[in-house]
C-alpha cells in the first residue's frame, strides 16, 4: 500500500508571499486531515475533510489559510499571505473512516520556512 | 494551561533499559488515548491506542491509562537504538473527534 504523498518536501518563502502544498492520500481513504506542527510542539489540526466536505476547520486561520479537496481525493492547502509564525511542518494524514481511532497514516510533511 | 502536558526531554537511556514516557491532561472528556512515534523528518506513526482506563500490551510496548489521575504512560521494555525518536501522546473526546497532541518527548537510546 502506497503511503500518503506530499509535495514539496521543503519550501522557503518571504513573508507576505503565497505558498501551496499538495497531498495525495491513500487510495480509498475518505477522511483527510491537515495538521500544522511548529518546532518543539505537537501537531495541531487545521482542517478535516470527509470526502469533499469540511468536517472541522475551527482552528484554520481563514483570513490567510484555505484548503480544498478536489473530487474527494487530492487536497491542497494554501497560505496567502504568509507570516513568519507560519514556519512549521505541514502534515497531511488520511484514514479509511472518520476519527483517529481508526489509525491515521501521516505523510512526511512539507517543511515551510518563512523569512 | 495546555489541555495535554508532556515533558519534552530529551531523555537518554542505555540500550536494554526500560523507558517510561508520560502525559497528563486536564479535560475529563478525553476517552481515546494514543501514542505516536515520530522519526526525524518523518510523519508520526500510530504505535498504540487505548479506550478509557486500563493497560494494553503490544510486544515491547505497554500503554497505561489512569483516568482518575488524568495520566497516561507508555513503557518500552528492552529499548533499542531503533527506538530513538520523538514520542507523542494524543487523545480524543470521541471516535470521530479530532486528536489533541502533547508536545512530544525526544528519546535517545544509546549503545
Amino acid at each position: 500500500e502506497a503511503g500518503v504523498a506530499q509535495s514539496p518536501r521543503y519550501k522557503i518563502i518571504e513573508k507576505r508571499q503565497s505558498v501551496a502544498f499538495w497531498c495525495n492520500p491513500i487510495s480509498g481513504h475518505a477522511t483527510l486531515y491537515w495538521y500544522q506542527q511548529i518546532l518543539g510542539q505537537g501537531p495541531k489540526l487545521l482542517i478535516q475533510f470527509q470526502n469533499n466536505g469540511v468536517v472541522d476547520d475551527s482552528q484554520l486561520p481563514k483570513d490567510r489559510f484555505s484548503a480544498e479537496r478536489l473530487k474527494g481525493v487530492d487536497s491542497t492547502l494554501k497560505i496567502q499571505p504568509a507570516k513568519l509564525e507560519d514556519s512549521a511542518v505541514y502534515l497531511c494524514a488520511s484514514s479509511f473512516e472518520s476519527g483517529p481511532v481508526y489509525g491515521y497514516t501521516f505523510g512526511s510533511g512539507t517543511r515551510l520556512t518563512v523569512v | 494551561q495546555k489541555e495535554v502536558e508532556q515533558d519534552p526531554g530529551p531523555l537518554s537511556v542505555p540500550e536494554g533499559a526500560i523507558v517510561s514516557l508520560n502525559c497528563t491532561y486536564s479535560n475529563s472528556a478525553f476517552q481515546y488515548f494514543m501514542w505516536y512515534r515520530q522519526y526525524s523528518r518523518k510523519g508520526p506513526e500510530l504505535l498504540m491506542y487505548t479506550y478509557s482506563s486500563g493497560n494494553k500490551e503490544d510486544g515491547r510496548f505497554t500503554a497505561q491509562v489512569d483516568k482518575s489521575s488524568k495520566y497516561i504512560s507508555l513503557f518500552i521494555r528492552d529499548s533499542q537504538p531503533s527506538d530513538s525518536a520523538t514520542y507523542l501522546c494524543a487523545m480524543s473526546k470521541g471516535g470521530g473527534n479530532k486528536l489533541t497532541f502533547g508536545t512530544g518527548t525526544q528519546l535517545k537510546v544509546e549503545l
